[in-house]
């Protein structure tokens, strides 16, 4: 089946600097990828939608300048924290389309853990 | 724009019991609801889906039914075993947007 390799799995960071997530299509392409955040016990918070080759979209309240995304090729996507502070620690995850497949599930990554101390 | 409502919000049922989680939505255009399962940790995995042109579907233990006049859809796991146990989102899909319920805490005590 469809996979999608997300990393790292858990990542500490000092308050001001900057961390990058990688989200991967393994064997199978995809034109779009979404980026979430998620909270102890809540649903999943769409942040963005990545496209290849194009800008992202990002969702009402998400800081495109803080969670830089870029989505270069068709298997991969990337989303930056820049400036990380404390309250942008947070479990993240992404998923991605088969461009090959409508109306089809989405795939998810095994999720970022994010702590900034 | 899509909402889907999601209930319960905890689930508790013993081994070897069935337990049902419901689903509505608002959007008639939505076309597409998949069921995922997200255990501690990871991310959410595809267990289910359904398609608008189909009431209902069954997998092993696992079923759906939608029911497209009243927008709403459920997910039914029967003789639940303890590694069921994980939070459950329900999503309805359109036009490659894809809307989530805010997820059912299922524990199945052994």
């Amino acid at each position: 089946g469809a996979v999608v390799s997300q990393h790292p799995s858990r990542v500490i960071c000092k308050s001001g600097t900057s961390v990058k997530i990688e989200c991967r299509s393994l064997d199978f392409q995809a034109t779009t990828m979404f980026w979430y955040r998620q909270f102890p016990k809540q649903s999943l918070m769409l942040m963005a939608t990545s496209n290849e080759g194009s800008k992202a979209t990002y969702e009402q309240g998400v800081e495109k300048d803080k969670f830089l995304i870029n989505h270069a090729s068709l298997t991969l996507s990337t989303l930056t924290v820049t400036s990380a502070h404390p309250e942008d620690s947070s479990f993240y995850i992404c998923s991605a389309e088969d461009r090959g497949a409508y109306n089809s599930p989405l795939h998810f990554g095994n999720g970022t853990r994010l702590t900034v101390t | 724009g899509e909402n889907v409502e999601q209930h319960p919000s905890t689930l508790s049922v013993q081994e070897g019991d069935s337990a049902v989680i419901k689903c509505t939505y608002s959007d008639s255009a939505s076309n597409y609801f998949p069921w995922y399962k997200q255990e501690l940790g990871k991310g959410p995995q595809l267990i289910i889906d359904i398609r608008s042109n189909v009431g209902e579907k069954k997998d092993q233990r696992i079923a759906v039914t939608l029911n497209k006049t009243a927008k709403h859809f459920s997910l039914h796991i029967t003789e639940t075993q303890p590694e069921d146990s994980a939070v459950y989102f329900c999503a309805a899909k359109d036009a490659g947007k894809s809307t989530f319920g805010d997820g059912t805490t299922l524990t199945v005590k052994p």
